[in-house]
């Protein structure tokens, strides 16, 4: 158990419709990042956050958005779902961004969009 | 950007047997490479790690190798056992971008 934790583990929805995944980082990580893993594409980064700013953009679709919370968890929203979105989305935190690199990731939540 | 590139796709060995996956990077400013292990389903765990100020790092059966100059850095097993079997994934950042870069992923399969 990596200490991250992550929810729904499971979400199948329709296309055009709109879901939130939720990820908790580590107890003291300050950094979140969503990354996301299709058959045809890899892990992919999508966005990162560190103490509540967003710090990084990856290949994240204008379709989706984050944030994160005072309180550290943060949120990936997906709009407008297509049937490419299906794929399994994860969440890793770290400490921080300027020592530290260990990267921890969350079970992962596993979206289907029929 | 960064691009990561990992060979093979698929390493099949006899239980026993070393396996060696290999990566390169294309940016020369990275100085974080860590290696994870995912298996079916399941999250990629970190295995083992390197940063550029050394060359080597070792961690019971598991090595990584980082060779600068030429860019590319390796995962090396020994005496692999079949709990070994999973998705292998190399990946790279640097510390102006903390997020990782990873490779397409090794599916290696130890046979008993």
């Amino acid at each position: 158990d990596s200490g991250v934790t992550q929810t729904p583990k499971h979400l199948i929805t329709a296309t055009g419709q709109r879901v939130t995944l939720r990820c908790s980082p580590r107890s003291g990580d300050l950094s979140v990042y969503w990354y996301q893993q299709s058959l045809d594409q890899g892990l992919q980064f999508l966005i990162q956050y560190y103490n509540g700013e967003e710090r990084a953009k990856g290949n994240i679709l204008e379709r989706f958005s984050a944030q994160q919370f005072p309180d550290l968890h943060s949120e990936l929203n997906l709009s407008s779902l297509e049937l490419g979105d299906s794929a399994l989305y994860f969440c890793a935190s770290s400490v921080g961004v300027s020592k530290d690199n260990e990267q921890f990731f969350g079970p992962g939540t596993r979206l289907t969009v029929l | 950007g960064e691009n990561v590139e990992q060979h093979p796709s698929t390493l099949s060995v006899q239980e026993g047997d070393s396996a060696v996956i290999k990566c390169t990077y294309s940016d020369s400013a990275s100085n974080y490479f860590p290696w994870y292990k995912q298996e079916l389903g399941k999250r990629p765990q970190l295995i083992i790690d390197i940063r550029s100020n050394v060359g080597e790092k070792k961690d019971q059966r598991i090595a990584v190798t980082l060779n600068k100059t030429a860019k590319h850095f390796s995962l090396h097993i020994t005496e692999t056992q079949p709990e070994d079997s999973a998705v292998y994934f190399c990946a790279a950042s640097y510390t102006g971008r903390r997020a990782l870069t990873f490779g397409s992923g090794t599916r290696l399969q130890v046979q008993p």
